[in-house]
Parts: C-alpha cells; sequence; structure tokens
C-alpha cells in the first residue's frame, strides 16, 4: 500500500513551546519534502531531503529544522513556536530525480496559540 | 526563479457546465507540468501530468494542454459534477535541480447540484 503517514493529525501549542512532526513513507522514496499551506499561498517549500542526512532549505526554512536519519522517516522540527506558524503541513514523498508523481499525506494542522 | 500563476478563487458552478482554470507558467527550461486536485480533509493527488510540450494530459474527464509557445497550462473539463468540488492546483518541475514541485496558489472549487 503506497503510502505517506503523517502525525499527529492535530495539534495545539502554545507559543515558544517545541514541536515535533512526524512523517513515514513505505514506498523506499528516496525524496522527501515538508510543504506547508496557507490560504491564497498555495503549497511552500520548507525543506526537501534527497535521502538520509542529505537535506536542503526550501523556500521558507526560517525557523524550522528537519531530521532524516532513516529513508523512510523525515521529521519536521520547530523550536520555539511562534503564532505565525499557525498552519498545515503537510510531507510528501517521490522518487529520486526530477518528480515523476510526489505523494503527500493527509498533513497536520498545526495552532500555535 | 520558476512559477506558476492560477486562475484565482473561489469558483462556483453549477453540474453539468464547462469548467477552464488557467494556469501560466515561467521557467528557462523544460519543466514537466503538473495539475494536482485536493479534496476537503487530504493531501493533494495527483490528477496527470505531461512531460513534453505541446502534448495533452487527461484524467476523468479534466484535461489540459502543455502550450509552450504561450507558457500556458489550462485546466478543462466540459461537463462538471459535484464531487470534483475540490482545489486544483497547477505545478512544475523546478528548473534548477532541486527536485522540487513549485505550486500554484491553488483554485478552490465548488459544484452546486
Amino acid at each position: 500500500d503506497m503510502k505517506v503517514t503523517q502525525m499527529p493529525r492535530y495539534l495545539i501549542k502554545r507559543m515558544g513551546e517545541n514541536v515535533l512532526l512526524e512523517c513515514g513513507q513505505d514506498m523506499s522514496h528516496e525524496t522527501m519534502y515538508w510543504y506547508r499551506q496557507d490560504p491564497g499561498l498555495g503549497l511552500q517549500l520548507i525543506y526537501i531531503s534527497y535521502d538520509v542526512d542529505s537535506n536542503s532549505e526550501g523556500d521558507i526554512p526560517k525557523g524550522y529544522r528537519v531530521s532524516r536519519k532513516k529513508r523512510e522517516h523525515f521529521s519536521l522540527i520547530l523550536d520555539s513556536a511562534k503564532t505565525n506558524q499557525t498552519s498545515v503541513y503537510f510531507c510528501a514523498s517521490s522518487w529520486g530525480g526530477p518528480p515523476t508523481e510526489v505523494f503527500f499525506g493527509k498533513g497536520t494542522r498545526l495552532t500555535v496559540v | 526563479g520558476d512559477s506558476v500563476t492560477q486562475t484565482e478563487g473561489p469558483v462556483t458552478l453549477s453540474e453539468g457546465t464547462s469548467l477552464t482554470v488557467n494556469c501560466s507558467y515561467e521557467t528557462k527550461q523544460y519543466p514537466t507540468l503538473f495539475w494536482y486536485v485536493q479534496y476537503p480533509g487530504e493531501g493533494p493527488q495527483l490528477l496527470f501530468k505531461v512531460p513534453k510540450a505541446n502534448e495533452k494530459g487527461s484524467n476523468r474527464g479534466f484535461e489540459a494542454t502543455y502550450n509552450k509557445e504561450a507558457t500556458s497550462f489550462h485546466l478543462q473539463k466540459a461537463s462538471v459534477q459535484e464531487s470534483d468540488s475540490a482545489v486544483y492546483y497547477c505545478a512544475l518541475s523546478d528548473s534548477s535541480g532541486s527536485w522540487q514541485l513549485i505550486f500554484g496558489s491553488g483554485t478552490q472549487l465548488t459544484v452546486m447540484p
């Protein structure tokens, strides 16, 4: 079953708390992504990972970091969350190379209060 | 850098009417173009892709032609159904070699019965 799984689906955090969003995929895809989705802005790339410990900043990396220690897992970390990081976060994966299809998870809705 | 511009929403149509969602792009190379669809509570999923200029992609009654001269990739459907209500994203594969997809801002479509 080809799936990208995100946990948790919903999360409420206080400003200044640390946040960990987790993502797993069962397709052995080399490339994984973290996007955030905001109304009117579409999907913006936060980080891209080409394989284990091979990560690159996307368009909006400020305030985020990532960790990929196993090919099937990719974590997004917010150190000291801010209210403007309230958003829906999507993890995605694809085969290595220029993407022919990117598979998305169902998203995590994060609210920072 | 590469960019995608698409019809701003929301778009509301009656069942049986035709749909056009405009998409134009800027790139220095020859990307693969994609249309993604996102249903409520789900992540985006691939509707179809077209890797070559002047070719057409289609799926579930939706179609789009990769027009290199006009740098356009408009999504069309002759007769929409209530089940087509979703957000539609135009996207292109980045030409810088980063392997990311660059998304438009999305178009919310609501089809009334």
